[in-house]
């Protein structure tokens, strides 16, 4: 049982364009949704994260939407730049084992 | 301050061989977590420690896989047989406890032929 669906699992955008990712979960014990970014040959990094008593979180070029009711949940890149180029996963976990499950991943590609 | 360290960094071996992965997390870094993280796939949780104990190792293939963290810091994780579905990369993964945010290391790549 796949808990959370990422899509699309590939995404080529121009410098400068808008980058977005779209999550969804089944869970609904899900609290914590954070998202990572993963460059190759290196592990995930903390990119971003957001809890569903917000409905949108911005830190500098990076937005996370959600949306409690749809029970998803999405990553926007702007003014997206060839250094983002890399995979993005989402991923969610509850407040009760905090145990991370992660989305497939999306390898986003910024052409200059 | 010093990441998660792991090694080797790459490991090529044959089926029914074992291998071994070592992991030494932030200082201070209460909880360690190994990752499993098949190509083309998220990570996957294998087994998580609070200290020198486990708390989750639900995931854990546990009649090929074993784990230990000997004084609650470096943790090595082993596989004996490994199968060709081992093919993957491993992460260790650190946080000073399970609420706080987690580090990954940059993973050791095996490659059972």
């Amino acid at each position: 049982q796949q808990q959370v669906k990422q899509s699309p699992q590939s995404l080529i955008v121009q410098k400068g364009g808008i980058s977005i990712i779209n999550c969804a979960y089944e869970n609904t014990a899900f609290d914590y949704f954070p998202w990572y970014q993963q460059f190759p040959g290196k592990g995930p990094a903390l990119l971003i994260a957001i809890r569903p008593d917000v409905s949108e979180k911005k830190e500098g070029r990076f937005t996370i939407s959600f949306n409690k009711s749809a029970k998803q949940f999405s990553l926007h890149i702007m003014d997206s730049q060839p250094g983002d180029s890399a995979t993005y996963f989402c991923a969610a976990s509850t407040g009760s084992n905090y145990k991370l499950t992660f989305g497939k991943g999306t390898l986003l590609t910024v052409n200059p | 301050e010093a990441g998660v360290a792991q090694s080797p960094r790459y490991k090529i071996i044959e089926k029914r061989q074992s291998v071994a992965f070592w992991c030494n997390p932030i200082s201070g870094h209460a909880t360690l977590y190994w990752y499993q993280q098949i190509l083309g796939q998220g990570p996957k949780l294998l087994i998580q420690f609070q200290n020198n104990g486990v708390v989750d190792d639900s995931q854990l293939p546990k009649d090929r896989f074993s784990a230990e963290r000997l004084k609650g810091v470096d943790s090595t994780l082993k596989i004996q047989p490994a199968k060709l579905e081992d093919s993957a990369v491993y992460l260790c993964a650190s946080s000073l406890d399970p609420t706080r945010r987690v580090f990954f290391g940059s993973g050791t790549q095996l490659s059972v032929l």
